[in-house]
């Protein structure tokens, strides 16, 4: 049982290159959601999804698209890659109303 | 707007003592609270999670109490152990459900031996 597994766990990006991280669970879990990490700010919520087919914006939505074309995976998009989007990413699932599982963060550089 | 508070933000105590983490958020209006650990390096681990309706949580030395009312929650490790040393942070889920969660920044935990 892997739970959740990130791809790349390490990255480094130019300014203005788009990349794609990845997520899946195989835990049937309906709920997923990706985070950022970043020192003196905590966590913050990028884009979950409730379900395939639908997703939301979280709190930090600006410069990443998301879609759930499946129940498994979850990928994170960087369209066009900044400099403020330097981070430790974390994607996380669940089912309603029990504890979340994380996996093991993903870290970008982006020059 | 939601915000998660934990103080303080850095602890280190002597090994096999009893300790008391905190937490509070500034709205009431929560689905649950989750509390996580985090290694260095590392993803975080669900520790304990409170529905709004329940007070408290245990699993093994750890015990978490919520009191809604007053937007706290405490995390309480008995007998710490060199290998409690991490970050815990603290989570609360606003009642709109869909698990997304508000973080506190953490308190980074050392037990010394």
């Amino acid at each position: 049982n892997a739970g959740v597994t990130q791809t790349p766990k390490f990255q480094v990006l130019k300014t203005g290159q788009s990349m794609t991280l990845q997520c899946a669970q195989d835990m049937n879990h309906e709920y997923m959601s990706w985070y950022r990490q970043d020192p003196g700010m905590g966590l913050r919520l990028i884009h979950y999804s409730v379900g395939a087919g639908i997703t939301d914006q979280g709190e930090v939505p600006n410069g990443y698209n998301v879609s759930r074309s499946t129940t498994e995976d979850f990928p994170l998009r960087l369209l066009s890659a900044a400099p403020s989007q330097t981070s430790v990413y974390f994607c996380a699932s669940s089912t309603v109303g029990r504890e979340l599982f994380f996996g093991e963060g993903s870290r970008l550089t982006v020059l | 707007k939601q915000e998660v508070t934990q103080i303080p933000a850095a602890l280190s105590v002597p090994e096999g003592e009893n300790l008391v983490l905190n937490c509070s958020f500034t709205d009431s209006a929560i689905y649950n609270l989750q509390w996580f650990r985090q290694d260095p390096g590392k993803g975080l681990t669900s520790l304990l999670l409170i529905q709004s309706s329940q007070r408290e949580q245990t699993s093994g030395r750890l015990n978490a109490s919520l009191d809604k009312s007053s937007g706290r929650s405490t995390l309480y490790i008995a007998a710490s152990q060199p290998g409690d040393s991490a970050t815990y942070l603290c989570a609360v889920e606003g009642i709109q459900g869909a698990q997304k969660l508000v973080f506190g920044q953490g308190t980074r935990l050392t037990i010394n031996p």
